[in-house]
């Protein structure tokens, strides 16, 4: 069974720019969560997708959007960038119920850089 | 503020040899307690997951246990490896069922 994967592995933009992720969670995982990843911060959560509704949202400025498609694909957004958003992006993927309970299968991530 | 704090925050061992990572945390109550391991550049793997009523789990190596009245967890590696070098991160998840809360890790070298 093919695991998360997440693309495009490398991003490099500028302050003001707007950027798109994507992640595709693993066959049958009907949950997929964000998270931002900085040196010295660790994981913080950004938010959760169940049946293309957002579940759960962490403590993110309102330009970090997402949203799930019917085949459980996410994507999310981060519009006007800062310099603060360079970071790695981790998508993970579990099976329909809470996270808390779940076992969470991540991507290998997508390293943002904002020049 | 439900926290997780990991000791140390780095670590460097001869190949072959044990170690011992440690994690306090004060999420109260919780449900489970993970312990993920994250290469360079990688997506955390999850390593082992206990409940409240589990003392201890291995996986190869690789044995963590916990002690929920002191509220803390330790993650030990046997005869380590070249390969075991990576951040190690270990998480608690409350019992609402939405919430994880990540320690900021502990990076482990294991040198020849």
């Amino acid at each position: 069974k093919a695991g998360v994967t997440q693309t495009p592995r490398y991003l490099i933009k500028t302050r003001g720019q707007q950027v798109t992720l994507s992640c595709s969670p693993i066959s049958g995982h009907r949950s997929v969560s964000w998270y931002q990843q900085t040196p010295g911060q660790g994981l913080q959560f950004l938010f959760e997708y169940f049946s293309e509704t957002q579940r759960n949202k962490g403590n993110f400025p309102g330009r970090f959007s997402g949203r799930q498609f019917s085949n459980s694909r996410s994507e999310m957004n981060v519009s006007t960038l800062e310099l603060g958003d360079s970071a790695l992006y981790l998508c993970a993927s579990s099976l329909a119920g809470q996270v808390s309970y779940n076992e969470q299968f991540f991507g290998p991530g997508t390293r943002l850089t904002v020049l | 503020k439900n926290q997780v704090e990991q000791s140390p925050q780095s670590l460097i061992i001869l190949e072959g040899k044990n170690c011992t990572l440690q994690c306090n945390y004060t999420v109260s109550p919780f449900s489970n307690l993970r312990w993920y391991k994250q290469d360079t550049g990688r997506g955390p793997v999850s390593l082992t997951i206990m409940t409240f009523s589990e003392n201890t789990k291995s996986n190869g190596r690789y044995t963590a246990t916990l002690d929920a009245d002191t509220k803390q967890s330790s993650l030990h590696i046997t005869a380590s490896q070249l390969s075991d070098s990576a951040s190690y991160i270990c998480v608690v998840s409350d019992p609402g069922g939405n919430k994880l809360t990540f320690g900021t890790g502990t990076q482990l070298k294991v040198e020849l």
